[in-house]
């Protein structure tokens, strides 16, 4: 089934520690993006790829970090966790940056708490 | 920081009633307006993409219109089901090289 696949699905992490969210899409999109979900917050986008070999700053980057060596994955780390990183983690992509409209497709999501 | 408001933040409406909600945003900064519908559990779905002022789009029961002069969009839902019970997200995208800013959504709840 063609779409985007995040894992894991939930994590309970100890502060400090180094963890990954791996995200995967299957439809050869060139944009993919990773959003943070907070009651009351909204999504908030943490970092972007326009496409392979490329990454962007979103509105809260700090804590995090992604790399995009090829179309499909678009990993996101967190170095050493803080508990103000528990949250939703939503993976996203889209077929053309730019000057497109960017109708994203998201991901399940990975839930992630940080204690 | 853009600054797309939706309100209400939520509603409970009985099967059959129609409602609307809408998104605003800086009337300045416009390139295009995505209306995405997120169900409990699942992942947003995208809705409607506008990008003209005076634009109206519709899928069944769903309609969404735009005023980029003014900076808003309406969602109107026409006899509501429980089905779409949801919570529906406007998304700005203020320039051509932009990012969606979303907002933080209206929760909509539709009882028998």
């Amino acid at each position: 089934i063609a779409g985007i696949t995040q894992a894991p699905t939930s994590q309970i992490l100890a502060a400090g520690r180094r963890m990954t969210l791996r995200c995967t899409q299957d439809m050869r999109h060139n944009a993919m993006y990773w959003y943070r979900q907070d009651l009351g917050l909204g999504l908030r986008l943490i970092h972007y790829s326009n496409t392979a070999g490329t990454t962007g700053k979103g509105e809260v980057p700090d804590g995090y970090s992604v790399s995009r060596a090829n179309t499909d994955d678009f990993p996101l780390t967190l170095a050493s966790a803080v508990p103000s990183q528990t949250s939703v983690y939503f993976c996203a992509s889209s077929d053309r940056p730019g000057p497109s409209t960017d109708t994203q497709y998201f991901g399940p999501g990975t839930r992630l708490t940080v204690l | 920081i853009l600054n797309v408001e939706q309100s209400p933040q939520s509603l409970h409406v009985q099967e059959g009633d129609s409602t609307n909600f809408t998104c605003s945003f800086p009337s300045s900064n416009f390139y295009a307006l995505h209306w995405y519908r997120w169900e409990t559990a699942k992942s947003p779905k995208a809705l409607f993409v506008m990008t003209l002022n005076g634009d109206e789009k519709k899928k069944g029961r769903i309609s969404a219109t735009l005023n980029t002069k003014e900076g808003y969009s309406y969602l109107y839902i026409k006899g509501s089901q429980p089905e779409d019970s949801a919570t529906y997200l406007c998304a700005l995208k203020p320039g051509t090289a932009s990012k969606l800013t979303f907002g933080t959504g209206t929760r909509l709840q539709v009882t028998l």
